[in-house]
């Protein structure tokens, strides 16, 4: 067990639809990031946060977006679905960012299924 | 941008044999160098990672070396067993306002009983 939960472990909605997965980070750590997980791409990286600011963009698609809260945990917001975002979406956490890079630690994730 | 080639995708071995397997990364100022494993239905979980003042670690049966000259890094389990069957992920980052991860794709590795 990593520390970081991850909240609906499925999730199963339509097309065009509108979800929010949402993230808790170990006790003590500041950054949240948010990874895509799929077949064809492998592991790709969307978003991190650290204590509440938006501190680095990947491939996060426009209608997707992302925010952490005072209390660190983080929210992932996936509007307008379509078939191809059905996918494994993680959240990781780690310390910081500071001057070394810090170990992310990975939540169980969340299955997206867009019917 | 960072990109990681990861190969073999698919690695099969005998129980108690060795498996090696193999990234290279493309932007030179990548530093950092972590392996996960990811069991199915699970997130991927750290077995060892590297730092760029390093050549090699070693933790019991997992090893990584790195050259950075030739920008490659390498993962070896010694006596692998069953249980050692996942996929297995390496990543690069370099700290340079952001800590993100670019990862392989991944080798699937089945030890055989």
């Amino acid at each position: 067990d990593s520390g970081v939960t991850q909240t609906p472990k499925h999730l199963i909605t339509a097309t065009g639809q509108r979800v929010t997965l949402r993230c808790s980070p170990r006790s003590g750590d500041l950054s949240v990031y948010w990874y895509q997980q799929s077949l064809d791409q492998g592991l790709q990286f969307l978003i991190q946060y650290y204590n509440g600011e938006e501190r680095a963009k990947g491939n996060i698609l426009e209608r997707f977006s992302a925010q952490q809260f005072p209390d660190l945990h983080s929210e992932l917001n996936l509007s307008s679905l379509e078939l191809g975002d059905s996918a494994l979406y993680f959240c990781a956490s780690s310390v910081v960012g500071g001057r070394a890079q810090e170990t992310q630690y990975f939540g169980p994730g969340t299955r997206l299924l867009v019917l | 941008g960072e990109n990681v080639e990861q190969h073999p995708s698919t690695l099969s071995v005998q129980e108690g044999d060795s498996a090696v397997i193999k990234c290279t990364y493309s932007d030179s100022a990548s530093n950092y160098f972590p392996w996960y494993k990811q069991e199915l239905g699970k997130g991927p979980q750290l077995i060892i990672d590297i730092r760029s003042n390093v050549g090699e670690k070693k933790d019991q049966r997992i090893a990584v070396t790195l050259n950075k000259t030739a920008k490659h890094f390498s993962l070896h389990i010694t006596e692998t067993q069953p249980e050692d069957s996942a996929v297995y992920f390496c990543a690069a980052s370099y700290q340079g306002g952001s800590e993100k991860l670019v990862f392989g794709k991944g080798t699937k590795l089945t030890v055989n009983p």
